[in-house]
């Protein structure tokens, strides 16, 4: 089956700074990387997604690149802010079964005043 | 629209009792899957639905099991807790792709049930 891997799995970055966040797959039938935020109690949501057809996608704070030849994709966030500190996890999907998410470990990010 | 709920928000449980894990979803999602999450390991699919009256295994079911009677109900059962079994629990839901004439879909997620077996 699937496999992701995620790092780093904690991450402190000055408030204003980039943070990246960085992950990799194992099944390169995977097509679909949804990335999700999790705040301290709360349930997780989903803040950006990218197919496999693409390379990146940006949503004003957020991007996201994709590369397949590598079987990796990262997440980026600029500017940070106090409340981007949170649990962020990425995830992979494979075509059918069910529409199925494999999550990777999280990455807890702090972003420091 | 409450999206998806889930029931109760805490719970705990003595070695070797049983319990029901509701969840219910408004959103008429065929898709839905419950998940535990442990501190450092992400998500763990446990079960799946991909209709009423259609389960299947994900990665970790030992110990659990499922039934979809209806679109908007997939409860988790918990036979004989076990201390191995403490852990956040969420459920999900999404459209099937095929619903939305898309091929992803976004899977929406309870507030999830800590659940302590002692």
């Amino acid at each position: 089956g699937e496999n992701v891997e995620q790092h780093p799995s904690t991450l402190s970055v000055q408030e204003g700074d980039s943070a990246v966040i960085k992950c990799t797959y194992s099944d390169s039938a995977s097509n679909y990387f949804p990335w999700y935020k999790q705040e301290l109690g709360k349930r997780p949501q989903l803040i950006i997604d990218i197919r496999s057809n693409v390379g990146e996608k940006k949503d004003q704070r957020i991007a996201v690149t994709l590369n397949k030849t590598a079987k990796h994709f990262s997440l980026h966030i600029t500017e940070t802010q106090p409340e981007d500190s949170a649990v962020y996890f990425c995830a992979a999907r494979i075509t059918g079964g069910g529409n199925k998410l494999t999550f990777g470990t999280g990455t807890q990010l702090k972003v420091e005043l | 629209n409450a999206g998806v709920t889930q029931t109760p928000k805490f719970r705990i449980l003595k070695i070797g009792q049983s319990m029901t894990l509701q969840c219910t979803q408004d959103m008429n999602h065929n898709y839905m899957y419950w998940y535990r999450q442990d501190p450092g390991m992400g998500l763990k699919l446990i079960y799946y639905s991909v209709g009423a009256g259609i389960t299947d295994k994900g990665e970790v079911p030992n110990g659990y099991n499922v039934s979809r009677s209806t679109t908007e109900d997939f409860p988790l059962r918990l036979e004989l807790a076990a201390p191995s079994q403490t852990s956040v629990y969420f459920c999900a839901s999404s459209y099937s792709p095929l619903v939305l004439g898309k091929r992803y879909t976004e899977a929406f997620f309870g507030q999830g049930t800590r659940l302590t077996v002692v």
